[in-house]
């Protein structure tokens, strides 16, 4: 396995188009999460799942936009009637959560390339 | 929320030169990541700190955490060309990372 991967690298669309992004985790991870960066910002949490299930979603994730992780394997995020204010670099991570007895622990979270959004 | 401020947000050096960067945390820091970024890319995992006092090295990078752990630095000894770039960090805040604003490297042959 060579990391986490992401799909397209670069997307320009026209304002109110949908788009898709797809990320393929390390295979053995069971987290998945995204990201959005904006220029000059560090990445700014969006959402994450445990294998299939979404369990978390930042207010920074309104109702346009939407991800599904189907398989608990890769994850796609869309954003439907897309803004100019969407234009972004969208990251992709993934880690292992390890159940500890009562508690839990996090491994290292590994980024993918990035999908790089222009929306005109 | 836990908020990170980085400093300097910006660096230029010589090459060969030393450098540091700090990470100062509003919270209690649970666990710290440093990322590098090249510009326009992803991020490229380099350390991860999780106890008071920690210190841990990678080739001429070192990345430490203080005893209170509320501040972070990375430390880079005889700088290269191919240190350039956007140093991160980032505080494990629950079930995420939050990420302080980067740090830009630019190093001068």
């Amino acid at each position: 396995d060579t990391g986490v991967s992401q799909d397209p690298r670069h997307k320009i669309t026209k304002r109110g188009q949908n788009v898709t992004f797809r990320c393929d985790p390390i295979s053995e991870h069971n987290r998945l999460y995204w990201y959005r960066q904006t220029l000059g910002q560090g990445p700014e949490f969006l959402t994450y799942f445990q294998n299939e299930a979404q369990l978390e979603k930042s207010r920074l994730l309104s109702d346009r936009f939407s991800a599904e992780r189907p398989k608990g394997s890769f994850s796609t995020l869309e954003i439907q009637r897309t803004e100019q204010g969407d234009s972004a670099m969208y990251l992709c991570a993934s880690s292992r959560y390890l159940t500890l007895g009562t508690s839990g622990s996090i491994t290292e979270q590994f980024f993918g390339p990035g999908t790089r959004l222009t929306v005109l | 929320s836990q908020e990170l401020e980085q400093s300097p947000q910006s660096l230029i050096v010589q090459e060969g030169k030393n450098l540091t960067i700090n990470c100062t945390s509003s919270k209690t820091l649970y666990g710290l990541y440093w990322y590098k970024q090249k510009y326009g890319e992803g991020l490229i995992f380099l350390m991860m700190l999780q106890k008071g006092g920690e210190e841990k090295s990678h080739e001429k990078i070192t990345a430490k955490l203080d005893e209170k752990k509320q501040q972070s630095s990375l430390h880079i000894t005889a700088s290269q060309p191919s240190h350039a770039g956007i140093y991160l960090c980032g505080a494990a805040a629950g079930n995420m990372l939050t990420f302080g604003g980067g740090t830009r490297l630019m190093v001068k042959p």
